[in-house]
C-alpha cells in the first residue's frame, strides 16, 4: 500500500531534550517536506526537500533540523525542544515539486514540549 | 503576499443539506489551488484540484469546486451532505515563494453535521 509513514504518533517530551520524528515513504517520491499545524494557522512549512541531500527552509524552520540521505526517509529533528513547538506535525511527499504534483500525508505526529 | 483565506471556522450543516465552504486566495500568477480533508486522527486527503481548463472540479467523495478568477474564489460544495462528512478542510494554493514552490494552506474550516 502507497503511504507516508511517521513515527511516533504521540510523543511528550520536556524542554531541551532532544528528539527525532521519523518520516518514510514507500512511492519512490523525490520530493518530502515537513508541516507543523496549529489551530488558527492552518499548516506551516519547516523544511522541505527535493532529493536525496537536497534540503532547504520553509516558512517556519527555527527550532529544527531535517536530514535526506535515503530517498525514502526524511526526520524531523529537535535538537532543544521548547514548549513553542508543541503542535501537530505532518510529512508529506510527492513525485516532484512542480506545479502540478499531489502532496500525500502522513497520518501526523502529536508533540507535547512540557 | 501569497495567501489563502477561509473565512469560516466552523459551519454546522443537517445531514442531507447542501455545503459550501468558502476559500479566497491572493495570488498575482495562475493559481493551482487544492481543497484537502482532514479526518479526526488522520492525516490530510486530497479532494480535488485546478490547475487549468474547466473552472467546475469534480473529486472524490461527492465534492466540487468552482475557480472564480474574478472574485479570486475557489468555493468547495457538495449537494447532501452524510455524517461522514464531518472533518476539517483546507484549502490551499501552490505558489512560488522566493524562487521555491511552496504549499500555502488556509486556516482551514470545522465541518460538524447535525443528525
Amino acid at each position: 500500500e502507497a503511504q507516508v509513514t511517521q513515527n511516533p504518533r504521540y510523543l511528550i517530551t520536556v524542554t531541551g531534550k532532544k528528539l527525532t520524528v521519523t518520516c518514510s515513504q514507500n512511492m519512490n517520491h523525490e520530493y518530502m517536506s515537513w508541516y507543523r499545524q496549529d489551530p488558527g494557522l492552518g499548516l506551516r512549512q519547516i523544511y522541505y526537500s527535493m532529493n536525496v541531500e537536497v534540503t532547504d527552509k520553509g516558512d517556519v524552520p527555527e527550532g529544527y533540523k531535517v536530514s535526506r540521505k535515503e530517498k525514502r526517509n526524511f526526520p524531523l529533528i529537535l535538537e532543544s525542544p521548547s514548549p513553542n513547538q508543541t503542535s501537530l506535525y505532518f510529512c508529506a511527499s510527492s513525485f516532484g515539486g512542480g506545479w502540478q504534483e499531489t502532496q500525500y500525508f502522513g497520518p501526523g505526529t502529536r508533540l507535547l514540549v512540557l | 503576499a501569497q495567501s489563502v483565506t477561509q473565512p469560516d471556522i466552523h459551519i454546522t450543516v443537517s445531514e442531507g443539506a447542501s455545503l459550501e465552504l468558502r476559500c479566497n486566495y491572493s495570488y498575482g500568477a495562475t493559481p493551482y489551488l487544492f481543497w484537502y480533508v482532514q479526518s479526526p486522527g488522520q492525516g490530510l486527503q486530497l479532494l480535488l484540484k485546478y490547475f487549468s481548463g474547466d473552472t467546475l472540479v469534480q473529486g472524490i467523495k461527492g465534492f466540487e469546486a468552482e475557480f472564480k478568477r474574478s472574485q479570486s474564489s475557489f468555493n468547495l460544495r457538495k449537494p447532501s451532505v452524510h455524517w461522514s462528512d464531518a472533518a476539517d478542510y483546507f484549502c490551499a494554493v501552490r505558489a512560488e515563494i522566493q524562487g521555491a514552490q511552496k504549499l500555502v494552506f488556509g486556516q482551514g474550516t470545522r465541518l460538524t453535521i447535525n443528525p
